[in-house]
């Protein structure tokens, strides 16, 4: 089964459009990480939300962690084809030590 | 500075063979962990080493899959008897430390089991 739930799966877009991308899950988690990975390369972190409702932006991408800390959205506003690859989720599973969980992530294609 | 490397990039072996894959994590950081990433699918956990000791090896598949870090710097993980659903690519990543948010992962090993 799988922890966090991405949606949707796929995006294609043109750039200039604005986009929503969504985890969710049913477990409360104590901070929740967003990733984005380029095709031939590892994951690179984008974010740290870690308080219910907090609100992040970096650049044109807004991040917001939900009321109960069970889920995420990540908003992209004109996008850009430099926007285009894989966004991924990925919360801790627990303990001491930091080990994430990933969702199956968002494929996104931005077209120019 | 020099970010987390795997070699080799691409490795294409046959069914039954044995495999080693490398990391070399950033100078520094103590953790290093082993992620396996199938097609379509985010990475998922295969073992985490504190130092020269795999803390949490809970990921690893089955005992084909073995990982080792003798020096705590320089990371192995071996595959005996590959089968084709081996096939994935396999990423390294690192941190400063064991609670540390911030993993820097490398670009992975694409592994092909004919």
């Amino acid at each position: 089964t799988q922890l966090l739930e991405q949606s949707p799966q796929f995006l294609s877009i043109q750039e200039g459009e604005n986009l929503t991308v969504y985890c969710n899950s049913s477990s409360v988690f104590s901070s929740l990480q967003w990733y984005r990975q380029e095709p031939g390369e590892g994951p690179v972190l984008l974010v740290t939300v870690v308080t219910g409702g907090e609100v992040k932006k970096l650049k044109r991408l807004t991040f917001q962690f939900g009321d109960a800390r069970k889920d995420s959205s990540l908003h992209i506003t004109a996008a850009q084809p430099g926007d285009t690859g894989l966004y991924l989720c990925a919360a801790s599973r627990s303990g001491g030590s930091y080990i994430p969980t990933f969702g199956r992530g968002t494929s996104l294609i931005v077209h120019p | 500075g020099a970010g987390v490397s795997q070699t080799p990039s691409n490795k294409v072996t046959e069914k039954g063979k044995y495999v080693e894959l490398r990391c070399d994590p950033i100078s520094g950081h103590t953790a290093l962990y082993w992620y396996r990433q199938s097609l379509g699918q985010g990475p998922e956990f295969l073992i985490y080493f504190q130092g020269t000791g795999a803390a949490d090896d809970s990921g690893l598949p089955n005992d084909r899959f073995f990982a080792v870090r003798p020096e705590g710097s320089v990371s192995t993980l071996k595959i005996q008897r590959t089968e084709r659903g081996d096939s994935a690519v396999y990423l390294c990543a690192s941190s400063l430390g064991p609670a540390q948010e911030t993993q820097y992962f490398g670009p992975g090993t694409r592994l092909l089991v004919l």
